[in-house]
């Protein structure tokens, strides 16, 4: 089946810094990536939505100044956190649609951690 | 607005039992359903798909029934193993013009020894 995966699996970083979280669907073109955030014992929750070679639409209380998200290829989809608060620690999974039945796969998703 | 319900909350069962999870939704337009089975701090991962038309659907120890008259969906999960003890998760896809997915909170089930 597709496969998508995302890097790092996990990071640790200090309240200030920005971390870059990587999603590449790895033998299919995502025309669509998406970004969910879970918190735990949550379901996942849409961040934002990405076409590639457009700009992210993002759901409603999501600050796009925030979280950067930047689609510059079919296969590859970036969001950055920029100046990460402890509250931004949280499960970050992306998804891609794409492939023959224009399924969506999920990655394997990012632990990060704001100290 | 569209919603999707999973019951249980949370299931403790056996190793060995056999158990059946529930999923109800009120998308619309209604495209497919999916069950997802999401271990602890991993992405979810796919169990069955469910399109208007089909009523069951089975995916080895794992059978998915979908009633769309009622939206109502279930995952029987047989001779449960330890392995199963994850989220299992209920989304469904709307068929809207731009087509979004509708996720439950999931079932959190523990598989015994």
């Amino acid at each position: 089946g597709a496969v998508v995966s995302q890097h790092p699996s996990w990071v640790i970083c200090k309240s200030g810094t920005s971390v870059k979280i990587e999603c590449r669907s790895l033998d299919f073109q995502a025309t669509t990536m998406f970004w969910y955030r879970q918190f735990p014992k949550q379901s996942l929750m849409l961040m934002a939505t990405s076409n590639e070679g457009s700009k992210a639409t993002y759901e409603q209380g999501v600050e796009k100044d925030k979280f950067l998200i930047n689609h510059a290829s079919l296969t590859l989809s970036t969001l950055t956190v920029t100046s990460a608060h402890p509250e931004d620690s949280s499960f970050y999974i992306c998804s891609a649609r794409g492939g023959l039945a224009d399924t969506q796969y999920f990655g394997p998703g990012t632990r990060l951690t704001v100290l | 607005k569209n919603q999707v319900e999973q019951s249980p909350q949370s299931l403790i069962i056996l190793e060995g039992k056999n158990c059946t999870l529930q999923c109800n939704y009120t998308v619309s337009p209604f495209s497919n359903l999916r069950w997802y089975k999401q271990d602890t701090g991993r992405g979810p991962v796919s169990l069955t798909i469910m399109t208007f038309s089909e009523n069951t659907k089975s995916n080895g120890r794992y059978t998915a029934t979908l009633d769309a008259d009622t939206k109502q969906s279930s995952l029987h999960i047989t001779a449960s193993q330890l392995s199963d003890s994850a989220s299992y998760i209920c989304v469904v896809r709307s068929n809207s013009g731009y087509s979004t997915l509708t996720f439950g909170k999931g079932t959190m089930l523990l598989v015994s020894p």
